[in-house]
């Protein structure tokens, strides 16, 4: 499975935009970005996904480098409901061998002070 | 509408004993997997079912089971339980669709602790 790279840890003040960084230069073609976030006590949160292009919704924002070997999730304004540790996911696309399986890594974990 | 539910919630078992840990995926979700998160070892993938069937395998030993039954909810077993099986059991669940493949909605965990 191809690897990816967080910081370990990362701090932002509320109200202020954090860019999370991730690396994963082994990406296939065809591999998606997954984002997940895991709150303390809680499973991990699908927070947002993509391929090529930059993604929004209504969590966070996804830039994608124009050579997919590196992507930024971007929270517009933390919030202290945003601490959690963050984790960049490369997902194989269907039919492939390892599909319905997705390799955490560390992730990074992002304080944020109020 | 209900997200995953897991039960039970917390459970204390000793060694050699075996446990059997329940998932009820959401509503119309097909695929069902599981994790085991440690301290140690972070979150590891166990395995993954889609209609009844394991469709993936992580690195784990034989003594760690599961099965999907025709509902989609899923029951992973563990046998002859080991100290080091203590851990946070998690599963989730998705939609099946080729693409974009849909991210995969978590439920809160089974916590094992073995004694």
């Amino acid at each position: 499975d191809a690897k990816t790279t967080q910081p370990n840890s990362m701090e932002s003040n509320e109200e202020e935009p954090v860019h999370l960084p991730c690396n994963h230069s082994t990406i296939s073609g065809t591999d998606y970005i997954h984002w997940y976030r895991q709150l303390p006590s809680q499973g991990p949160e699908y927070v947002i996904h993509g391929l090529t292009s930059n993604v929004n919704n209504r969590m966070a924002s996804l830039a994608i480098a124009e050579d997919r070997k590196s992507s930024t999730l971007i929270l517009h304004r933390a919030t202290l409901r945003d601490a959690a540790v963050y984790y960049c996911i490369l997902r194989a696309p269907a039919g492939g061998t390892s599909y319905g399986k997705l390799t955490f890594g560390q992730g990074t974990i992002l304080t944020v002070h109020p | 509408k209900a997200g995953v539910t897991q039960t039970p919630r917390y459970l204390i078992k000793t060694r050699g004993q075996q446990v059997t840990l329940s998932c009820s995926p959401i509503s119309g979700h097909r695929s069902v997997s599981w994790y085991q998160q440690t301290p140690g070892q972070g979150l590891q993938f166990l395995f993954e079912y889609f209609s009844e069937t394991q469709r993936n395998k992580g690195n784990f030993p034989g003594r760690f089971s599961g099965r999907q039954f025709s509902n989609s909810r899923s029951e992973m077993n563990v046998s002859t339980l080991e100290l080091g099986d203590s851990a946070l059991y998690l599963c989730a669940s998705s939609v099946e669709r080729r693409e974009p493949p849909y991210g995969y909605t978590f439920g809160s965990g089974t916590r094992l602790t073995v004694v």
